[in-house]
């Protein structure tokens, strides 16, 4: 079935740095992907998403291309701010079926001042 | 415009009794979606209502979990003899009829269940 990889956190940064949350995804169609964001006491809130190969989402300064080549979907950011400091789910949605969210299992970012 | 609607926020129930969790979608969203989050977990698809009816129960992971959906609108999902491993934030989603596997869901708040 269709899974999606994220790397573990926390990932700890300073104000202004530069961000990476890898994610990969197994499908077995041509789906949709993804990012969330959850901020703290808040509910998921969709960050960005891309629908076709080589698509970049962008939001908020998050950038992330869909690789089919690579089934990569990387958030990045080119300088942080504390503000940002949430939890990030990367995400699927494939054709057929029933069409729900397969999610990660989430990579909390804490940016310091 | 109002989004998706759960109550209650919060609820700390003691083992073995049942309890109610109710979402209330977006206005004309015909799909409805329940998923589970534990604590530093991912989150995990429960079921899925188109209108009415749930092609999709296969996420429930017991039969102590039932929902229904009433109205196309209202959902609730009832836990029947709660164990602490049911301690989790349970969240639900919609998306509007005819919407696409391009669209995201629309989630609500969620309610954090706790059992002692």
């Amino acid at each position: 079935g269709d899974s999606v990889t994220q790397m573990e956190g926390p990932v700890t940064l300073s104000e202004e740095a530069f961000l990476t949350i890898n994610c990969t995804y197994t499908a077995t169609g041509y789906p949709s992907l993804f990012w969330y964001v959850q901020y703290p006491g808040e509910g998921l809130q969709l960050l960005l998403k891309a629908t076709k190969a080589d698509d970049k989402g962008s939001n908020k300064g998050f950038e992330a291309t869909y690789r089919k080549e690579t089934t990569s979907f990387h958030l990045e950011k080119g300088s942080v701010q504390v503000s940002d400091s949430a939890v990030y789910f990367c995400a699927l949605r494939s054709p057929g079926g029933f069409q729900k969210l397969v999610f990660g299992t989430g990579t909390r970012l804490l940016v310091s001042p | 415009g109002a989004g998706v609607s759960q109550s209650p926020s919060n609820k700390v129930t003691e083992k073995g009794k049942d309890v109610e969790l109710r979402c209330d979608p977006i206005s004309g969203h015909t799909a409805l979606y329940w998923y589970r989050q534990r604590l530093g977990q991912g989150l995990e698809f429960l079921i899925y209502f188109q209108g009415n009816s749930a092609p999709d129960k296969s996420g429930l992971p017991s039969d102590r979990f039932s929902a229904e959906r009433t109205g196309e609108s209202v959902s609730t999902l009832t836990i029947q003899r709660t164990q602490q491993e049911d301690s989790a934030v349970y969240l639900c989603a919609s998306s509007p009829r005819g919407s696409s596997y391009n669209s995201p869901l629309h989630f609500g708040n969620g309610t954090r269940l706790t059992v002692t």
